[in-house]
This record gives C-alpha cells, structure tokens and sequence, in this order.
C-alpha cells in the first residue's frame, strides 16, 4: 500500500538560508500533519492542515509557513534558518472521516551549519 | 510541561518475556491513546491504539491497558521477539482536537536473543 512520501529525505542548509519540505500523503487522505523531532526529544506538532485549509497550529515558528495543495500534497516552509532548527521534521496523514491514526511518513532529517 | 510520560527511557528483556512499556498523562480532555514504534531513520508506525471508553485493546501480541482514573497507560509485548527493539511513543489525542498528537519522549526497548 502507498505510505506518506516526503522529499528530501536529507537537507543540509546554511544559518540564514531558507528551506522547503514537502510531504505526499496516502491516497485519499485529506489531512495532513507536520511535526517536529529535536535530537532526544518527543515528536512536536507544528501544524495541520483538512482540506487545504489550515486546521490547528501548534509551536510553529512565525518564520516557518505551511501550505496544503489541491492535490492535498503539503509544503513546510522555513526562513532565516536557526541552529536551532536542525531536527527531523515528520509528516502524517489521516482520512478524517476515518479517525485518530495517523500515518507517518519517513521524515526529512534538516541539519543547519 | 510535558503532557504525556514516558519516565523509563530504556527497557531491557529476554526473547520469549514480557516487556511492559508504561506512560502516564496529565490532560483530562485526552481520550484517545496511541503507541507508535519507531525505527531508527524511519518514521513512527502506528501500533495499537484505545479509546478512552475502553480499558483494555487487543492485537495479537501486543495489548493496551487503559486506567483513567490513575491517567496510565500501557503496552504489553508478549512474548517478546529481537524484532520488537525500537523506540515505542506513547501519544495522545484530545476531543476536538482535529487529532493532533501529543507524543512522550520514548521508551527504547533492547529484546535480547
């Protein structure tokens, strides 16, 4: 069966720099999930999105953005890049209608120098 | 504040025992567990799941216990298999919540042959 597909799956950024993330989630699913994983600690949400529209936000930096397509694909933007975003940044997905469990997809593990 | 716990970061068994992997929770408006595995550079995979109008799930060798009056939760691997070594999450979800997750910090399990 087809999982959640995110791309890079490796991102190496500079201080400053900008950076996108994308996350294809299981066929007819219509909400998408990001969160966050720092080194050693737990899975953070970060925002969701139920058809294309935002549903929740969670600890999500202003200078991150994200957005849901019409092919319900989603893009995590992030901006003036910290040290301190280096992470592995997670997407999930659900067909809401099914209920609570979501699917995760590989993540992208971002390291910023 | 950490919402959810997992307060043993390692759990070590025999092939062919037991492990019991244990997390408790403060939100009252949580009503929907979860546990994930998770291997390492891969995403979390969904396990078992309970609702909080049940107090026991089961699949095959892998059992949920809920006990809501003392907020605690956990997972049963019997028996146990090499196989099963990974990082187990206990996550939680609240009513109205558009099923977002709230995830503890991880339990690694070693089964040793």
């Amino acid at each position: 069966a087809a999982g959640v597909i995110q791309s890079p799956r490796h991102l190496i950024k500079e201080k400053r720099e900008t950076a996108t993330l994308k996350c294809y989630p299981i066929p007819r699913h219509d909400t998408v999930y990001w969160y966050q994983q720092g080194p050693g600690q737990d899975p953070q949400f970060l925002i969701s999105f139920y058809e294309k529209m935002q549903s929740d936000k969670g600890s999500i930096p202003d200078r991150f953005s994200a957005q849901q397509f019409s092919d319900y694909h989603s893009e995590l933007n992030m901006s003036s890049l910290e040290l301190g975003d280096s992470a592995l940044y997670f997407c999930a997905s659900i067909l809401a209608l099914q209920g609570n469990e979501q699917f995760f997809g590989p993540g992208t593990r971002l390291t910023v120098l | 504040d950490q919402q959810v716990k997992q307060n043993s970061p390692s759990l070590s068994v025999q092939e062919g025992r037991i492990s019991i992997l244990n997390c408790d929770y403060t939100n009252s408006m949580f009503d929907y567990f979860l546990w994930y595995k998770k291997y390492p550079a891969e995403g979390p995979t969904f396990l078992i799941s309970i609702s909080s109008i049940k107090d026991k799930n089961e699949d095959g060798r892998f059992t949920v216990f809920l006990n809501k009056s003392a907020k605690h939760l956990s997972l049963h691997i019997v028996p146990s298999q090499p196989g099963d070594s990974a990082v187990y999450f206990c996550a939680a979800s609240a009513l109205g919540s558009n099923y977002k997750l709230t995830f503890g910090k991880g339990t690694l399990l070693t089964v040793n042959p």
